[in-house]
């Protein structure tokens, strides 16, 4: 079974400095990877995703992430913090079970960016 | 182009009662999921439905069901509702002749918040 762990419920950074969200993934089978962000009262926006290739992956809003298969992992980073910036963020990964794609969701991290 | 749309936005019900959500996908999209997000946590899936045909589904109780249409629009019924049914739903399109499968986007509408008092 796949899943997906995100550590830290709740990040606070300052604006411009770097933004960090940790995600690391379970899966039997290579795995093809997300990030959403949700801002209050609105759904689920694509920031990027890996599939397969290339490893850094660059996505929307300057936000990028990078596989590690030895590390399991799926980080994701943006070198300056935007006040914007500010929501919650979710790893997820695809579920090929039965040959059908769903997606597994992390738990989520709240990223507030103060002045 | 008009993305994935959701009705409607809110909606309170009481227990016991029934809810019927619905989901345009996006343009071009022929795929839809159901997931539900309860507060705090990261959206759960419900089901899949591709060619009027629920084709998966996720760890939810019967009392969930829902429809495909011809025009690939969707619904979600929810029957004898349970306090613990308060959530966000969110639906999501895909299509699956961009690519393999597992590589479709899944794009999301706005979601309808339900309180279930």
């Amino acid at each position: 079974a796949q899943s997906v762990t995100q550590l830290g419920s709740h990040v606070s950074v300052s604006e411009g400095a770097l933004v960090l969200l940790r995600c690391n993934y379970s899966s039997s089978v290579p795995p093809y990877l997300f990030w959403y962000v949700q801002y209050p009262n609105q759904g689920l926006q694509l920031l990027l995703k890996y599939t397969t290739g290339a490893t850094l992956v660059k996505g929307i809003n300057g936000f990028e992430a990078e596989f590690k298969k030895s590390e399991t992992s799926f980080h994701l980073t943006k070198p300056s913090a935007h006040m914007s910036d500010a929501a919650e963020y979710f790893c997820a990964v695809s579920n090929f079970s039965g040959g059908y794609n769903k997606l597994i969701f992390g738990a989520g991290t709240r990223l507030a960016v103060h002045p | 182009d008009a993305g994935v749309t959701q009705s409607p936005t809110h909606l309170i019900k009481t227990r016991g009662q029934q809810v019927t959500l619905r989901c345009s996908p996006k343009s071009g999209h022929d795929t839809v999921s159901w997931y539900q997000q309860a507060l705090g946590q990261g959206p759960q899936f419900i089901f899949q439905y591709y060619e009027e045909e629920e084709r998966q589904r996720g760890n939810f109780p019967d009392r969930f069901s829902g429809h495909q249409f011809p025009n690939y629009s969707s619904e979600l019924n929810v029957n004898a509702l349970l306090l613990g049914d308060s959530a966000l739903y969110l639906c999501a399109s895909s299509s699956e002749t961009s690519g393999t499968i597992a590589q479709e986007t899944q794009y999301f509408g706005p979601g309808t918040r339900l309180l279930v008092l």
